[in-house]
C-alpha cells in the first residue's frame, strides 16, 4: 500500500489569503497525484490531475506542484467559497489512496 | 455529460450484505475504471476499488476479503458487495469514474452520494 500523508490537517486562512496543502507518498507515485475539494453534503470536485493540470473549469488560482514523493496545492487569492476539506490522491499503484485530508477553515 | 446515480438500501443489518448500483448515463463505459469511494461520518475519504470497463478489479487491501465488484455494459450499470458488514461500514457511499490522462489518473466524476447505515 501506498499511504499518504497531508499536512497540515487543518489550517486557518483569511479571504485573500494564499494557503498551501503538503502531501507526501510513502513511496513514488510519478506524478500520478490527484487533488480533489469536498464540501460537506457535495460530491468531492477534481481540481489538479497527474500533479500539476488544473481540471477544465477550475478557477486558475488553484495550482499544483511537485512530483514523485512530495506534492503541494496551493490556492493564491482565497475565496469565500474556498473554504472546504481538500484531499490529495495517488493512482500509480493499482490500489489507489487518498490522504487524510486537510481542512481549510476561515 | 457524464452522470452517476447510486442506488440500493440506506439500513443494513449487521452481519449482513451491503450491495449498491451505480447507473451511468451521458457516456460510454469503455475505457474507464468505475470506482467506489465512501466518507464515514468522522473519516476522510476512503477508496474501496474499481472495476475496469475490461472487467478486471482492484480493491483497498483493508477491504479484499469482503468487497467484490462488477459491471454490467449493457445496462450501463456497476455494482458494489460489501459483506458482513458493521458499524463501522456506515458511511456515504460515492460511486465515481475513473479515467486515463498524459501521466496520470484521475477520477473525473462523481455521483451524489447515497448514505448508509448499518443498524
Amino acid at each position: 500500500d501506498i499511504q499518504m500523508t497531508q499536512f497540515p490537517s487543518s489550517l486557518s486562512a483569511s479571504v485573500g489569503d494564499r494557503v498551501t496543502v503538503t502531501c507526501r507518498a510513502s513511496q513514488t507515485v510519478t506524478t500520478f497525484l490527484n487533488w480533489y475539494q469536498h464540501k460537506p453534503g457535495r460530491a468531492p470536485k477534481l481540481l489538479i490531475y497527474a500533479a500539476s493540470s488544473l481540471q477544465s473549469g477550475v478557477p486558475s488560482r488553484f495550482s499544483g506542484a511537485g512530483s514523485g514523493t512530495d506534492f503541494t496545492l496551493t490556492i493564491n487569492s482565497l475565496q469565500p467559497e474556498d473554504f472546504a476539506t481538500y484531499y490529495c490522491q495517488q493512482s500509480y499503484s493499482n490500489s489507489w489512496t487518498f490522504g487524510q485530508g486537510t481542512r481549510v477553515e476561515i | 455529460q457524464v452522470q452517476l446515480q447510486e442506488s440500493g438500501p440506506g439500513l443494513v443489518k449487521p452481519s449482513e450484505t451491503l450491495s449498491l448500483t451505480c447507473t451511468v448515463s451521458g457516456d460510454s463505459m469503455r475505457s474507464y475504471y468505475w470506482s467506489w469511494i465512501r466518507q464515514s461520518p468522522t473519516k476522510g475519504l476512503e477508496w474501496i476499488g474499481y472495476v475496469y470497463y475490461s472487467g478486471s478489479t482492484s480493491y483497498n487491501p483493508s477491504l479484499k476479503s469482503r468487497v467484490s465488484m462488477s459491471i454490467d455494459m449493457t445496462k450501463n450499470q456497476f455494482s458494489l458487495r460489501l459483506n458482513s458488514v458493521t458499524a463501522a461500514d456506515t458511511a456515504v457511499y460515492y460511486c465515481a469514474r475513473g479515467s486515463i490522462v498524459a501521466a496520470g489518473r484521475r477520477i473525473d466524476h462523481w455521483g451524489q452520494g447515497t448514505p448508509v447505515t448499518v443498524s
